[in-house]
């Protein structure tokens, strides 16, 4: 299985929005609504922050929001903040009953 | 608070069989859920290798199955993961965690590191 694809990196002054993208194929995101977000901070386990496409776990900020149009998932996040700086992965449940990452995007806050 | 906990050797020779357990607190893992490995070599991004329905069904990542083996031991509240034959290229930090059935992770270990070299 291809992992999906992510931009390597995005990056975004405090304030901005900055959006993710997170490409699959018809066999993973283009067929399943199971895709989820993690963010990422230095020496930490990931953390979820969306799943179901839509879907923010009780406590993660609203200023995340996830979605999907054809086999394209993405992560925007809005009024940027310094703590948000990290790496974001991506994942989608597939037609074989598997479980595929994205390879990862560093964001950096300006 | 469900907690995880990875424990195991931080040191592996190549072609032997990395071992590593997941104490769960917090929630008994025969309640539900699915209970999970996922890996990461030093900065490289986020690899899903099992995962095991609390009534034993299991879901292998194709690149590892024929490696790999999951298990719970619900007298201890525990799941344990084998990998068997490795190189370095199995070097990475390894995590555990709770899937949900629309396989989300949403507990996670702190992660451990495992090593191998001679």
């Amino acid at each position: 299985q291809s992992a999906l694809t992510q931009p390597a990196s995005v990056s975004g002054s405090p304030g901005q929005s900055i959006t993710i993208s997170c490409t699959g194929t018809s066999s993973d995101i283009g067929s399943y609504d199971y895709v989820s977000w993690y963010q990422q901070h230095p020496g930490k386990a990931p953390k979820l922050m969306i799943y179901d496409v839509t879907n923010r776990p009780s406590g993660v900020s609203n200023r995340f929001s996830g979605s999907k149009s054809g086999n394209t998932a993405s992560l925007t996040i809005s009024g940027l903040q310094a703590e948000d700086e990290g790496d974001y992965y991506c994942t989608s449940y597939t037609i074989s009953s598997t479980l595929v990452f994205g390879g990862g995007t560093k964001l950096t806050v300006l | 608070q469900v907690q995880l906990q990875e424990s195991g050797p931080g040191l592996v020779k190549p072609s032997e069989t990395l071992s590593l357990t997941c104490a769960v607190s917090g929630y008994s893992i025969s309640s539900d859920y699915y209970w999970g490995w996922i890996r990461q070599p030093p900065g490289k991004g986020l690899e899903w290798i099992v995962s095991i329905y609390h009534r034993g069904n299991t879901y292998y990542n194709p690149s590892l199955k024929s490696r790999v083996a999951i298990s719970l031991d619900t007298s201890k509240n525990q799941f344990s993961l084998n990998l068997t034959s490795v190189t370095a290229a199995d070097t990475a930090v390894y995590y555990c965690a709770r899937r949900r059935a629309n396989w989300d992770f949403d507990y996670w270990g702190q992660g451990t590191l495992v090593t191998v070299s001679s």
